[in-house]
């Protein structure tokens, strides 16, 4: 079974560009979450989509946004791109009824020139 | 005060070792507990899942849940150089609110 597949790998941006990250979840799963690992934060929760809806956020700036698409893949856009968004973005999957645990993807690596 | 408390480490045990590693948390509503390992320039990798209080055994790995003071711990017995890692905690409320809250992690070295 294919797991939480993400790209790219890595990304490289300036001040005030745009990116765009992608996320396939594991095959069944309807829930996708984002989540932000910097450099001495920890993992903080971004967004979660459930059948195409966004269900909870995180405390992120609006300029933080994404979709889920029919096939409940996920992308997740980052607007006005700063320095401190430097940090690996990990996308995970799972079932929510009954609640099951989330599985990982290995992330991408977003780097703020 | 962070949600989730976990002591960063770093650990570093000999091959063979009993390993323990714990968190500590402040929000009752907690009731779905997940332990992960994350390998450099990996994903967290999904070791262990309780929900409410108890222990569950998994080969060499125990996750004990004790809600009533807060307080969660992994058990690594026999631990092995590819056990070398950072582990991270983490748990939600469930029920509508499923995303995750995270410790800082453990880094683990077990040497040869």
């Amino acid at each position: 079974e294919a797991g939480v597949t993400q790209s790219p790998t890595h990304l490289i941006k300036t001040r005030g560009q745009q990116a765009t990250l992608r996320c396939s979840p594991i095959s069944g799963h309807t829930s996708v979450y984002w989540y932000q690992q910097a450099l001495g934060l920890g993992l903080q929760f971004l967004l979660w989509y459930d059948e195409g809806e966004e269900r909870n956020r995180g405390n992120f700036p609006p300029r933080f946004s994404g979709r889920q698409f029919p096939n409940y893949s996920s992308e997740l856009n980052v607007n006005a791109l700063e320095l401190e968004d430097s940090a690996l973005y990990l996308c995970a999957s799972s079932l929510v009824r009954p609640p099951q645990p989330q599985h990982f993807g290995d992330g991408t690596r977003l780097s703020i020139l | 005060q962070k949600e989730v408390e976990q002591d960063p480490g770093p650990l570093s045990v000999p091959e063979g070792a009993i390993v323990s590693l714990n968190c500590t948390y402040s929000n009752s509503a907690f009731q779905y507990f997940m332990w992960y390992r994350q390998y450099s320039r990996k994903g967290p990798e999904l070791l262990m899942y309780t929900y409410s209080s108890g222990n569950k055994e998994d080969g060499r790995f125990t996750a004990q849940v004790d809600k009533s003071s807060k307080y969660i711990s992994l058990f690594i017995r026999d631990s092995q150089p590819s056990d070398s890692a950072t582990y991270l905690c983490a748990m939600s409320a469930g029920a509508g609110a499923n995303n995750l809250f995270f410790g800082t992690g453990t880094r683990l070295t077990v040497i040869p």
